[in-house]
């Protein structure tokens, strides 16, 4: 059964403080890694996707990379409105859905 | 539009009532997805619509609930006999023909009474 486990549940950071959100997923087959970000109130919006082990896509201050069993995004140098819950998901099996993690929500402060 | 719209924001509703929910999607879109969410958990896939018909139900819980989208465009959820388990955020999404970049709405709060 496909799945998909992110960690930490919550993260707390300064700002200018570093780090990284980890999703780990098993799956019969990679249909696509995606990252999402939710504010509260409102739908998740689209970040990245990555296809293939070694890919790496950037955009302001998080970089999404992909290895066989997981992904990471990394926050560099992150502010206040990076604050947000971090979803990541993978791609069915019959290619019509995406499976969610339960997320990880971020908060930075100043 | 813009954006994926849908309607209402929030509902209320006692325990055994019928609701319907309502997605507008973005103009052109082909690809329509219903998904649900509830709190602290990942959204969970229901229902996905190809043009009119439904590619794929396998997510939907069991029979009160049903989706149409008869023109290809707006679609509606349908919830019967509502109970307590279904209050979550109901979101829906679009995507250009399928490809899973979806654009998801701010969804409608669904609460059971």
């Amino acid at each position: 059964e496909d799945q998909v486990t992110q960690s930490p549940e919550a993260l707390r950071l300064q700002e200018g403080e570093s780090s990284s959100l980890n999703c780990s997923y098993t799956v019969s087959g990679l249909r696509g890694l995606f990252w999402y970000r939710q504010d509260p109130g409102k739908g998740p919006e689209f970040l990245f996707t990555l296809y293939s082990a070694g890919e790496e896509k950037e955009k302001e201050r998080l970089k999404a990379t992909l290895t066989k069993k997981e992904s990471f995004l990394h926050i560099t140098a992150p502010k206040p409105e990076d604050s947000a819950t971090y979803l990541c998901a993978v791609g069915d099996q019959a290619g019509t859905a995406l499976i969610f993690g339960k997320g990880t929500t971020l908060s930075v402060s100043s | 539009g813009a954006g994926v719209s849908q309607t209402p924001s929030n509902k209320v509703t006692e325990k055994g009532k019928y609701v319907e929910l309502r997605c507008d999607p973005i103009s052109g879109h082909t690809a329509l997805y219903w998904y649900r969410q509830s709190l602290g958990q990942g959204p969970e896939f229901l229902i996905y619509f190809q043009g009119t018909g439904a590619a794929d139900d396998s997510g939907l819980p069991n029979d009160r609930f049903f989706a149409v989208r008869p023109e290809g465009s707006v679609s509606t959820l349908k919830i019967q006999r509502t109970e307590r388990g279904d209050s979550a955020v109901y979101l829906c999404a679009s995507s250009l023909s399928g490809a899973n970049v979806l654009t998801f709405g701010a969804g409608s709060r669904l609460t059971v009474l």
